[in-house]
Parts: C-alpha cells; sequence; structure tokens
C-alpha cells in the first residue's frame, strides 16, 4: 500500500526559504508524477507543481520564480523549496500522486510564516 | 489564473440529489475533459472522487457521478448520506499547462 510521509520545519521566517520533504513508501517513485499542492488555513486547494522522471517539472505559473520541486530517488522522497516567503505561504502542504488528478495523498504537513 | 467558480454551499436531505457546479472559462473547462472531483472531510486530506469528467476511481460509490457542459462541470451526489458531509473541489486542466481548482463547495445533509 502506497503512503506518502510530509515532513517540513513548521515555523519559517519571512523572506527565508521553505524546504519540505515527503517521503514515498510502498511504490516504484520513478514510475509516476509526483505534485505539491497546499492549503491555506480555511481555505481552498492551489496547485504548486509536479515533477516526473527525476527531471521533468512544471510549476504553477503564480508560483513559477520561487519554487523548485526535486526528488531523491535514493531515499524515495520528494522535495519542495519555495524562496522569499512572506505570510501568504502559511498552509497546509501535501504532497500527491499523479498530475491532472491526485489519487494517493499524504497527510499534509502545516507551514506559518511569522518571526 | 483565476480559480474555478462552485458555489459555496449545498445542502440536501438523505435520499436526496444534489448537483455541485464548476465554472470555468475555454481556458480550462471548456477546452479538456481533464476535471477532477475531491472530496474533504474536516481535517483530513482531498479523497479523489471522479477524473477525466466522468470516471470512477476504484472504491468511489457509484452514487458519486460527473459530466460537464460546455464550460461548466458538475458534480452529482444521488443518494445523499450523513458521510456525504463535506467540502468538495473541482480541478481542472488549463491552456497554460498548470492546473486550477474551485472555490469549494460545503455538501451539508440537512
Amino acid at each position: 500500500q502506497v503512503q506518502l510521509q510530509e515532513s517540513g520545519p513548521g515555523l519559517v521566517k519571512p523572506s527565508e526559504t521553505l524546504s519540505l520533504t515527503c517521503t514515498v513508501s510502498g511504490d516504484s517513485f520513478s514510475s509516476y508524477y509526483w505534485s505539491w499542492i497546499r492549503q491555506p488555513p480555511g481555505k481552498g486547494l492551489e496547485w504548486i507543481g509536479y515533477i516526473y522522471n527525476s527531471a521533468t517539472t512544471n510549476y504553477n505559473p503564480s508560483l513559477k520564480s520561487r519554487v523548485t520541486i526535486s526528488v531523491d530517488t535514493s531515499r524515495n522522497q520528494l522535495s519542495l523549496r519555495l524562496n522569499s516567503v512572506t505570510a501568504a505561504v502559511t498552509a497546509l502542504y501535501y504532497c500527491a500522486r499523479g498530475a491532472g488528478w491526485w489519487g494517493i495523498w499524504g497527510q499534509g504537513t502545516m507551514v506559518t510564516v511569522s518571526s | 489564473q483565476s480559480a474555478l467558480t462552485q458555489p459555496a454551499s449545498v445542502s440536501g436531505s438523505p435520499g436526496q440529489s444534489i448537483t455541485i457546479s464548476c465554472t470555468g472559462t475555454s481556458s480550462d473547462v471548456g477546452s479538456y475533459d481533464y476535471v477532477s472531483w475531491y472530496q474533504q472531510h474536516p481535517g483530513k486530506a482531498p479523497q479523489l472522487m471522479i477524473y477525466d469528467v466522468s470516471n470512477r476511481p476504484s472504491g468511489v460509490s457509484n452514487r458519486f457521478s460527473g459530466s460537464k457542459s460546455g464550460n461548466t462541470a458538475s458534480l452529482t451526489i444521488s443518494g445523499l448520506r450523513a458521510e456525504d458531509e463535506a467540502d468538495y473541489y473541482c480541478n481542472s486542466y488549463t491552456t497554460s499547462n498548470s492546473y486550477v481548482f474551485g472555490t469549494g463547495t460545503k455538501v451539508t445533509v440537512l
């Protein structure tokens, strides 16, 4: 059974870089698209981007200049980096398998941006 | 890219059918049959209910069905049950090679 588990710092200061990791277990990591999706408290979902085959990436145009998604296939991990964060970045961050539709999700990790 | 428009809330009595609309533009919903729907209970991760407009993943009840006409997609829940009370989000591929979610709909079972 495929499981996704996000992890991260929880609290990030404004202007710093947010770094999150998603560990995938029970599946062949390199065979799928892997995405990051976020949800601000009490609000809707926003697609951040995906990676496929360790190198092909596609990002939300509104975030493209500040976001990087990468993978470490040796550890079955997906990573997200978001530069120059502001309070607007505060959200629950999910990793999910797929692009276009997401059938498997992690439980999410909450990130708060505050000084 | 603007979020797809969904009604803020929809309600129905047990056993009834309800339909949630998801209105986009010719740059997203109207251009592709790549619309998906997600159910989200409080404090839980979203769950895929419909993909590619009208396909149900294995394990999803056949009480859930999807359709599309022009720039508007719809999710219908038949035989409404208490456990269907949740937030629902649509999603579409766009001509910008990205994905946009709907504003979300809270379904209440009366």
